[in-house]
């Protein structure tokens, strides 16, 4: 089965610091989702990205994904505390003819962003 | 802009009872999924759902669960006999297409007692 390893799942950091977390995962994907979660809601999608070397930025939030490494970046430059919440990365595997879009995603980056 | 939209947003059951959890997809959808999130814990696939079949399950999804589209606009998740472990968030999505964009619903929070 499909493995996806966020790093770290505790993030606690000063408004105005920079911070990358990292997602892993363990089989050919091209195909990689980043949500947000605020605590007892749902899951709002921030980036979906699509092919190797993608990279998509919105507002303080940039995401970037290697195929090759199999390895997913989500970075935050000058963070505030409106970012605070928990991050998924999701895997959706390349073989789609198997899966018809299951995801699998990681256990969630808990972010702290604190004055 | 369209949703995908859930009810109730909590339910609290006794153990061994049933229940029924209900999404409307987005209306031009095709695909539909649902999810649920252990508190604390990450999401988990428990079935996807295409042509009013079953397409994929987890092995979450055993006897105890079932899915249907009763009328063309609704998807449901039946849980037969609740335990204690299915308290969780259970979150519907759907999609136009497989190789598309999944849109989740804002969940159903189920509490087993």
């Amino acid at each position: 089965e499909l493995k996806v390893e966020q790093n770290p799942l505790f993030l606690s950091m000063q408004e105005g610091k920079n911070y990358t977390i990292y997602c892993n995962y363990s089989t050919t994907s091209d195909r990689l989702y980043w949500y947000r979660q605020d605590p007892g809601k749902s899951l709002e999608s921030l980036f979906v990205l699509l092919s190797n070397g993608a990279v998509k930025q919105e507002g303080r939030l940039m995401a970037s994904l290697d195929t090759k490494a199999r390895l997913s970046t989500l970075h935050i430059t000058a963070a505030v505390h409106d970012l605070s919440a928990t991050y998924f990365c999701a895997v959706e595997p390349a073989d789609r003819g198997s899966t018809l879009g299951r995801l699998y995603f990681g256990r969630g980056t808990q972010l702290t962003v604190w004055p | 802009e369209p949703e995908v939209t859930q009810t109730p947003s909590h339910q609290v059951t006794q153990m061994g009872q049933e229940v029924i959890l209900r999404c409307v997809p987005i209306s031009n959808h095709l695909y539909f999924y649902w999810y649920r999130q252990i508190l604390g814990q990450k999401v988990e696939f428990l079935v996807s759902f295409y042509n009013n079949e079953i397409s994929e399950k987890s092995e979450i999804f055993d006897d105890q669960f079932s899915v249907e589209r009763p009328d063309g606009s609704n998807f449901t998740l039946k849980i037969r006999s609740t335990k204690l472990e299915d308290s969780a968030m259970y979150f519907c999505a759907s999609s136009w297409d497989r190789a598309a964009e999944a849109f989740f619903g804002q969940g159903t929070r189920l509490t087993v007692v």
